[in-house]
């Protein structure tokens, strides 16, 4: 059964700290991730995806990916009341462009 | 990246009756797919829907109940057949493509609830 992890939270975070969302993955074919951002009573929206081992940052977030560990993570600097949702983590596991989603990670920012 | 439109946003239907869910993209795609997400749950994919083939259905999914048309590359539809209240969910299609290929981008989303 391939599966994806995430701590479903909530993960309540200060205004203006650092979020780290976590996830791990079982299937040692995939090959590319992405993380989506669904607020409540919304569709998912593309935040961020990571091909490579390392490190990717877009803006205030920046994607970490180790495959060999078979762990992606997600962190939001400064985050804002506006990052409050709900982070998916999504493995591609096949070529037909398949996502495997985890349970999803939510975040609460405090003012 | 495309837009994505779904019609019905949102409908409630009486139990053993049919609804046909529309995605409609303004550019053309070679994959689409379907997914549910009960209520407080993640993203289950349904199928994978290429123009011009059969398509692809996921465990725990079958053709019957949930037919799916694809008569083009800008369109397709998903059935959900003698529905119960278990079918409650929100249906999301998905297309894949746009700047960076392998990126899947998803439409709004149909909320259906069955009584």
């Amino acid at each position: 059964q391939k599966e994806v992890e995430q701590n479903s939270g909530p993960l309540s975070v200060p205004e203006g700290a650092i979020a780290s969302l976590n996830c791990t993955y079982s299937d040692r074919g995939s090959q590319s991730f992405f993380w989506y951002r669904q607020y409540s009573g919304k569709s998912p929206e593309l935040i961020m995806f990571i091909y490579s081992n390392g490190d990717k940052e877009d803006g205030r977030f920046t994607a970490q990916l180790n495959k060999a560990s078979q762990y992606v993570s997600l962190l939001i600097r400064d985050s804002q009341p506006s990052d409050s949702a709900t982070y998916l983590c999504a493995p591609r596991t096949d070529s037909w462009g398949k996502l495997q989603f985890g349970a999803g990670t939510q975040v609460v920012v405090t003012p | 990246s495309a837009v994505i439109s779904q019609k019905p946003s949102r409908d409630i239907c009486q139990r053993g009756t049919s609804l046909t869910i529309q995605c409609q993209v303004d550019s053309q795609v070679t994959m689409m797919f379907w997914y549910r997400q009960q209520p407080g749950q993640s993203l289950t994919l349904i199928a994978t829907a290429n123009q011009g083939s059969e398509a692809t259905y996921e465990s725990g999914f079958v053709i019957d109940k949930f037919p799916i048309s694809r008569p083009n590359l800008t369109f397709s539809t998903l059935t959900v057949s003698n529905m119960s209240p278990e079918d409650s969910s929100i249906y999301l299609c998905s297309v894949e493509g746009g700047k960076h290929p392998d990126t899947q981008y998803f439409g709004p989303g149909t909320r259906l609830t069955v009584l």
